[in-house]
């Protein structure tokens, strides 16, 4: 079974430049998380979905973040403008919680490392 | 909210060392725990986890116990490799139950 699929695995831009990074969960999952990840930090909960719909969007920076889901399956997140600070890895994972319970295991993508200069 | 805090890295054992990561938790309710391992240049992955006081998780020779009484889900392993060097995430689920939250890390140095 294929897993959370990411890309880029790698982006360099130019502060100020927009950047979207995609993930295909795994099939059959309902419920796609991104997090972030700071260099030297744990994952932290920017946005979570199920299905189609952002359930929980609290930790979105929505002046610059975006993101969709739009046939419940893969999703895109967005940011325009970059800023320095934006620089850290952008994870994806997939659940079947809430339903079809595995009891909170998220299964995640190997990442996508933003660098922005 | 819920929240988890775990030691501070880096630790740095001799291969066949035991090693113990601590990790304790806040949180309101019952909580799933969760130990996530994350070596180099690959995407994190579950080591173990436990849905109840008292659960013991266990995977790889990694073992972690669900205390309650304690609020701590420390992560063992009686005879460290080479091969488990890595960034080790202690974990819970949120207050909701429908997403994790996840400790600093802890990056664990096993030399030969």
């Amino acid at each position: 079974e294929a897993g959370v699929v990411q890309s880029p695995r790698y982006k360099i831009i130019e502060k100020k430049q927009p950047v979207a990074f995609w993930c295909n969960p795994i099939s059959g999952h309902n419920t796609l998380y991104w997090y972030l990840q700071n260099l030297g930090q744990g994952p932290e909960l920017l946005i979570r979905y199920e299905n189609e719909e952002a359930v929980d969007d609290s930790q979105l920076p929505k002046d610059r973040f975006s993101a969709e889901r739009l046939k419940g399956v893969d999703s895109t997140l967005k940011i325009q403008p970059a800023e320095l600070g934006d620089s850290a890895v952008y994870l994806c994972a997939s659940s079947l919680f809430p339903s079809g319970s595995s009891s909170g295991e998220l299964f995640f993508g190997e990442g996508s490392r933003l660098t922005v200069l | 909210g819920n929240s988890v805090t775990q030691m501070e890295g880096p630790v740095t054992l001799s291969e066949e060392a035991f090693l113990t990561i601590n990790c304790t938790y806040t949180a309101t309710g019952y909580p799933s725990l969760f130990w996530y391992v994350q070596y180099p240049g690959e995407g994190l992955q579950l080591l173990l986890k436990a849905t109840k006081a008292d659960d013991k998780g266990s995977n790889k020779g990694f073992e972690a116990t669900y205390r309650k009484e304690t609020t701590s889900f420390h992560l063992e392993k009686g005879s460290v490799q080479v091969s488990d060097s890595a960034v080790y995430f202690c974990a819970l689920t949120n207050q909701a139950g429908t997403a994790l939250i996840f400790g600093k890390g802890t990056t664990l140095s096993v030399s030969s």
